[in-house]
């Protein structure tokens, strides 16, 4: 069965500390995936996707993401955090024709001032 | 927000009475999904829609039904609210084909069942 995990559940940085946040799926085809980020009280607004080509994608305010096919990986990175990053993020996996996503479990950030 | 509403936002009920949650799109886009969100579990995915009037069972469909009598309108019913199905439930949209198909999401629905 597909899944997605992320075992970091909380992470607490300070303010300029680099980020790496881990997303492992489990699907036997050709994947697609996401970064979602979700400020508190807000929505899931999309970071970044991988659907082919270079493994290194980058997306919006800084973030990026490597695809390691050979690891299952898709772990989500940013050199530099800010206060304002704190949000919860969430790793997906699209499955199928249907669109239909899986999602992690999803991983609090706490960026202390 | 890709043009997705959302309503109610919050919403209070007592266990056993219906509600209904609705989500409304301006750009008729095929495809809508339904998830909740609970903590420890991420988003998990009710019911999705492919067109009018054609709807599937997502993850978690038991106790919830949905219906598409329009392109811009996907209602999720929960026809007898159980204290269970107190969650956070967003609606989403596919934008774009294939390879480039992206979910949008709408602000959710926070829903509280006494």
């Amino acid at each position: 069965a597909q899944s997605v995990s992320q075992h970091n559940h909380h992470v607490i940085l300070s303010e300029a500390a680099s980020l790496e946040l881990g997303c492992n799926y489990s699907y036997g085809g050709t994947v697609n995936l996401f970064w979602y980020v979700q400020y508190p009280g807000q929505h899931l607004q999309l970071l970044l996707k991988y659907f082919s080509g270079d493994p290194l994608v980058k997306g919006i305010k800084g973030f990026e993401a490597e695809f390691i096919k050979s690891k299952f990986s898709f772990n989500l990175r940013k050199p530099s955090v800010q206060w304002s990053d704190t949000a919860e993020y969430f790793c997906a996996l699209r499955s199928g024709n249907t669109g239909k996503l899986i999602f992690g479990q999803g991983t609090t950030l706490q960026v202390k001032p | 927000d890709a043009g997705i509403t959302q309503s109610p936002r919050h919403k209070v009920t007592e266990t056993g009475t219906p509600v209904t949650l609705r989500c409304h799109q301006t750009e008729n886009h095929r495809y809508m999904y339904w998830y909740r969100q609970d903590p420890g579990h991420g988003l998990r995915l009710i019911h999705y829609s492919y067109g009018v009037k054609d709807t599937d069972k997502g993850e978690v469909s038991d106790g919830y039904s949905v219906s598409r009598s329009k392109t811009e309108d996907f209602l999720l019913t929960l026809e007898s609210a159980t204290s269970s199905q107190t969650s956070v439930y967003f609606c989403a949209i596919s934008v774009g084909q294939g390879v480039g198909e992206t979910q949008y999401f709408g602000p959710g629905t926070r829903l509280l069942v006494l």
